[in-house]
């Protein structure tokens, strides 16, 4: 199949670091990414990882990738009340982007 | 920079009745796709365009036509709407050619079907 899943919460205190978590299926994937979707709002992509890389940082983001074990995470360091949306994981086998697949996406909370 | 424009972004039926999503985008993409959100399910293809004039199934199509008789422009339509097309409707574009794959999306229209 072409799962992407991810866990559906995660709550940090302000000022914590967040790690978000995602296990994808599709050994042939070529990009890897995160997007952000706050509340009313469409997705943004946030930040993304090909699939030759295992980790790419990008200020307070760093994204980790394990193709062996085929996981995926995103870290944000001193996370914020800002960062409060949803996360969601994807992964393509192209760049045509009816070839991607999402996962349900990780809510996180951040408590002040 | 408008981006990817969608109407309406709200919007009610009685089940039966019909209606058109438009999006439009002003980026030159060549691409377009429609999405439905639902919780805890994410976002799933419905269908998608690689080009004017061209549509193809994508996850879920049924119960769904598109259209792009202009490249800026994807209709989305529900000729017979049902509740279970309840849903979060998010368009989105990506331009041609060998890219990041980077989906631009719209803000959505939630939909309700009674």
């Amino acid at each position: 199949g072409e799962d992407v899943e991810q866990s559906l919460f995660l709550s940090v205190r302000e000022g914590d670091s967040s790690v978000i978590n995602c296990t994808y299926t599709d050994s042939s994937s070529t990009y890897l990414y995160w997007y952000k979707q706050e509340p009313g709002a469409g997705l943004q992509l946030l930040t993304y990882i090909f699939s030759n890389m295992d980790m790419k940082q990008d200020q307070r983001l760093t994204v980790l990738l394990n193709k062996k074990d085929k996981h995926l995470s995103l870290r944000i360091a001193d996370t914020q009340t800002g960062d409060s949306a949803i996360y969601f994981c994807a992964e393509s086998r192209g760049t045509g982007g009816f070839k991607t697949i999402f996962g349900a996406g990780t809510r996180l909370f951040v408590k002040a | 920079n408008a981006g990817v424009t969608q109407t309406p972004k709200f919007r009610v039926l009685k089940t039966g009745q019909s209606m058109t999503l438009l999006c439009a985008q002003d980026m030159n993409h060549e691409y377009m796709y429609w999405y439905r959100q639902d919780p805890g399910m994410g976002l799933r293809l419905i269908h998608y365009s690689v080009g004017e004039g061209t549509t193809a199934k994508g996850e879920v199509p049924d119960g769904y036509n598109v259209s792009r008789l202009k490249k800026q422009n994807f209709l989305l339509g529900l000729e017979s709407a049902a509740p279970s097309q309840t849903s979060v409707y998010f368009c989105a574009s990506t331009p041609g050619g060998p890219n990041t794959g980077e989906l631009f999306f719209g803000e959505g229209s939630r939909l309700t079907v009674l």
